[in-house]
């Protein structure tokens, strides 16, 4: 079974261009989780997505960052005319249903943002 | 609200004992334990749900005491693949985890 993909590994973008982080959550999870996580810090909660729905967004920068999880393909954290503290690791997880059913999450390995 | 991991980081040789420990503000519904090696996706260890019971994954094992709101995670005989930073998830019923600072745990030979 393949685990929770991101895709790309790594990505650079210039000050002022667009970045957009996919995720395909693993198979037959239908809740998809954003974190960011700076250097040697911890994660932070962006937002926590199902199918067609944005259940929970208080963690998201309310400016220049979205994100969808569409009926079909992948969910995508898409950042506008990026800054050079948008430089971080987004992790996304997914899990078969809400946390609050005392499922767990399941990590992807991430995309390495780097902003220049 | 985030919970508070303590101590921020521990340096053991191999075969010694840690607890870190994680505590919140807030009345809690669940804890995860999840450990995240340099470079990788964090990992989950064990969740611990309502009832102050206590789990076990190999030498690691963890408690939760709901009244006190905290948990803590202890590494017996601990090995050198137990390198990594620890992280503690809190869920209180919002349908997402909140995780701690991170404790980084360093085992030496």
């Amino acid at each position: 079974n393949a685990g929770v993909m991101q895709n790309p590994r790594h990505l650079v973008r210039r000050r002022g261009q667009e970045a957009r982080l996919r995720c395909s959550p693993m198979k037959g999870h239908s809740h998809v989780y954003w974190y960011r996580q700076l250097p040697e810090e911890g994660l932070k909660f962006m937002v926590y997505l199902q199918k067609e729905n944005i259940i929970d967004e208080s963690g998201m920068p309310k400016e220049r960052f979205s994100a969808e999880f569409p009926k079909e393909g992948p969910s995508i954290l898409r950042i506008q005319q990026v800054v050079r503290g948008d430089s971080a690791a987004y992790f996304c997880a997914s899990s078969p249903g809400g946390t609050a059913t005392g499922v767990t999450l399941h990590f992807g390995n991430g995309t390495r943002l780097t902003v220049t | 609200q985030q919970p508070v991991q303590s101590p921020q980081a521990v340096i053991l040789r191999e075969g010694e004992d840690a607890v870190i420990n994680c505590s919140s503000s807030k009345a809690l519904y669940s804890v995860h334990w999840y450990r995240q090696k340099h470079g990788e996706a964090p990992v989950f260890l064990m969740i611990l749900l309502k009832g102050g019971e206590q789990k076990g994954h190999e030498k690691i094992s963890a408690s939760f005491n709901e009244k006190k709101q905290q948990s803590s995670l202890y590494l017996t005989a601990s090995q050198l693949s137990y390198s990594g930073t620890y992280f503690c998830g809190t869920e209180r019923g919002a349908q997402k985890l909140v995780f701690g600072q991170g404790t980084r745990l360093t085992i030496n030979p």
